[in-house]
């Protein structure tokens, strides 16, 4: 059963200070990654996504890197700012031929920037 | 632009009542799918959905039924609320299984079970 970890959970730093968030998952046979960002009593907006063929995706400040050898996926965001304040969740799809776009989340880890 | 749209926002119920949430979506996407979500933790999967009329359980299926009669609605019927699902549910769509497109999710549904 594929297994989806994030640590930490929570994460406080200084404006302007590179975060580095990250999630390691037990079945390296997935189909893709994803990271997702919650908001406060709102939905999960997709960041970035990243398929397994690939080592990482950009999108602005936001970094993204594959490791499946080793169950890894690292999320960096330069220069951080109080808007970047939010929960961030990362996602693993199996590489399975059975129906359904299925996804395991991790815990998330709760990010506060501060001015 | 509408995306997946889930109602209602909020909802209390009492113990033993019954209750089914909305979830449409204005994508044209066959996939949909259901996330309860419980304090401080990830999602996970109730119920999915890779078409009209075709649905099968998820990691956490017990105490809730689906339907899906269209492509646009995926209700989730809870028959005899429980406090256990007490929680925040997230319903989800996304296109075909072997696209490499992110799923996209509505704002939840907010359930107190007392």
């Amino acid at each position: 059963k594929q297994e989806v970890t994030q640590i930490p959970a929570a994460l406080s730093v200084p404006e302007g200070e590179n975060l580095v968030l990250n999630c390691s998952f037990t079945d390296s046979a997935i189909y893709n990654l994803q990271w997702f960002r919650q908001d406060p009593g709102k939905g999960l907006t997709s960041l970035l996504l990243i398929q397994s063929s690939q080592r990482e995706q950009t999108s602005g400040r936001l970094n993204a890197s594959l490791d499946k050898s080793s169950g890894r996926s690292t999320l960096y965001i330069a220069a951080s700012q109080p808007g970047d304040s939010a929960t961030y969740l990362c996602a693993v799809r199996l590489e399975i031929k059975a129906a359904g776009n299925k996804l395991t989340f991790g815990g998330g880890t709760r990010v506060l920037v501060k001015p | 632009n509408a995306g997946v749209t889930q109602t209602p926002k909020f909802r209390i119920l009492k113990i033993g009542q019954s209750m089914t949430l909305q979830c449409t979506q204005d994508m044209n996407h066959n996939y949909m799918y259901w996330y309860r979500q419980d304090p401080g933790m990830g999602l996970k999967l109730i119920y999915y959905s890779v078409g009209a009329g075709i649905t099968d359980k998820g990691e956490v299926p017990n105490g809730y039924n689906v339907s899906r009669s269209t492509t646009e609605d995926f209700p989730l019927r809870l028959e005899l609320a429980a406090p256990s699902q007490t929680s925040v549910y997230f319903c989800a769509s996304s296109t075909t299984g072997r696209s490499n497109q992110p799923q996209h999710f509505g704002d939840g549904t907010r359930l107190s079970i007392l």
